[in-house]
Formats: C-alpha cells, structure tokens, sequence
C-alpha cells in the first residue's frame, strides 16, 4: 500500500516567494526521501531524512520529519521558474531500499 | 554519461500484443525496480530486483514478468497488453544499503 503521501494540492507561487509542501505516512519508517520530477522526465533525488533527524537542509531545501506525527515537510525557500516540478516524498519502511512514493505535489512558480 | 537507460521511450500497442521493455545501469548497482507512474496515483512498484539472479513482486505485478539479465540489466515484459497498462513506466536502481534511487527517463506507454 501506499506510504507517503503529499497533501495533493497544486501550488502554484512568485518567484522569490517560498513553497512549503506536506507529506504523511502510515507506519514506521527507516527514512523518507523527496524526489522531484520535471514534466516528462524520471525523478531525481533531493534529500534524504533518517527516522532519527528531525531537520535536514541542503541548498535552498529544508526538510523536517515528525516521527511522532508520521509527518514530514519540504520547504523550497526563495522559489526559481526552474523550481517548477512535481515534488514527491517515498518513505523506506522496512530498511530494505523498497520505496513506497506518494501522489505528488505540482508546484508552479511564475516568473 | 552513467546512469539508467530505458527504450523504447515511446511505444504504442494494440490490445493483446506483447512487448518488453528494456533498462540497463551502469553504476554497478545491486538492484533494480521497475514502477508505473499514472495521473493522481504516484509511482507504484511493479517488480524489483534486489540482487543478480533474484526477483521479486511489488505492489502491482499483476500482467507483468521480468527478467534480471545480469547486474546491468532488468527488462519488463507484458506478455498480453491491455488497455489498463497504458502508463509512464520508470526504471531505477540503487547500489546498496539504505540510499538513493537513480531512475531512468521513463518509457510512454499507449495500449489501444
């Protein structure tokens, strides 16, 4: 069954304005990873949260993971046209590299 | 340029044809997965590979065979297509451990 699964909205935001994206899951993880996938293309990984780390930043993205709430967020801050993509977070339940991904979320960001 | 190949990238088939689609990486990866990706619904695991000589089914083997050729190598077959088969099919792989996926450029299905 599906694990992550992103609040499917379609943002769409200015440049320069900042995305947050929200992804939930049903049971226990070993991480959870976000992918972003331009239209067309295969998904390319953006960063990687371990069930222990509570914040992770790379570049402009910053990721947190509640545990507690079996929730995790993606925040893009000082969104680009380049930026425009579907973003999807996949969780690894079971430690064994079998990702399960959620539904997506588009983001449009307007010059 | 390393990373994971698939062809064809476009393919359209009639209703009962087969076809098989092909994936090889060559980052000496260990295993290999093969998802379908449809509008509203994500990426969903149809089969994968967590090692040469080994496979096993995922969410939604249903229709599907495949074959781990070798290390590099993992084709999907639909032996019979029908029309529900019609999706963007990806294939990606990984070295080991707990990591990353490295995916392919997808490959467009149409069953008619």
């Amino acid at each position: 069954s599906q694990q992550g699964e992103e609040d499917p909205q379609a943002l769409s935001i200015q440049e320069g304005e900042n995305a947050t994206m929200n992804c939930s899951y049903k049971t226990s993880i070993n991480n959870l990873q976000w992918y972003r996938q331009n239209s067309g293309r295969g998904l390319v990984h953006l960063i990687l949260i371990r069930s222990n780390e509570r914040e992770k930043h790379s570049g402009r993205l910053r990721v947190t993971l509640d545990t507690s709430k079996k929730s995790s967020s993606l925040l893009i801050t000082a969104s680009r046209a380049a930026d425009t993509a579907s973003y999807f977070c996949a969780t690894d339940n079971y430690g064994n590299n079998r990702l399960a991904f959620g539904k997506g979320n588009q983001v449009v960001v307007i010059p | 340029n390393a990373g994971v190949t698939q062809t064809p990238k476009f393919q359209v088939l009639k209703t009962g044809q087969s076809m098989t689609l092909q994936c090889a990486q060559d980052m000496n990866h260990n295993s290999m997965y093969w998802y379908r990706q449809d509008p509203g619904m994500g990426l969903r695991l149809i089969y994968y590979s967590a090692s040469e000589g080994t496979t096993d089914k995922g969410e939604v083997p249903n229709g599907y065979n495949v074959s781990r050729l070798n290390k590099r190598e993992f084709s999907l077959r639909l032996e019979s297509a029908a029309p529900s088969q019609t999706s963007v099919y990806f294939c990606a792989s990984i070295f080991g451990g707990t990591g990353t996926y490295t995916f392919g450029s997808g490959t467009r299905l149409t069953v008619v």
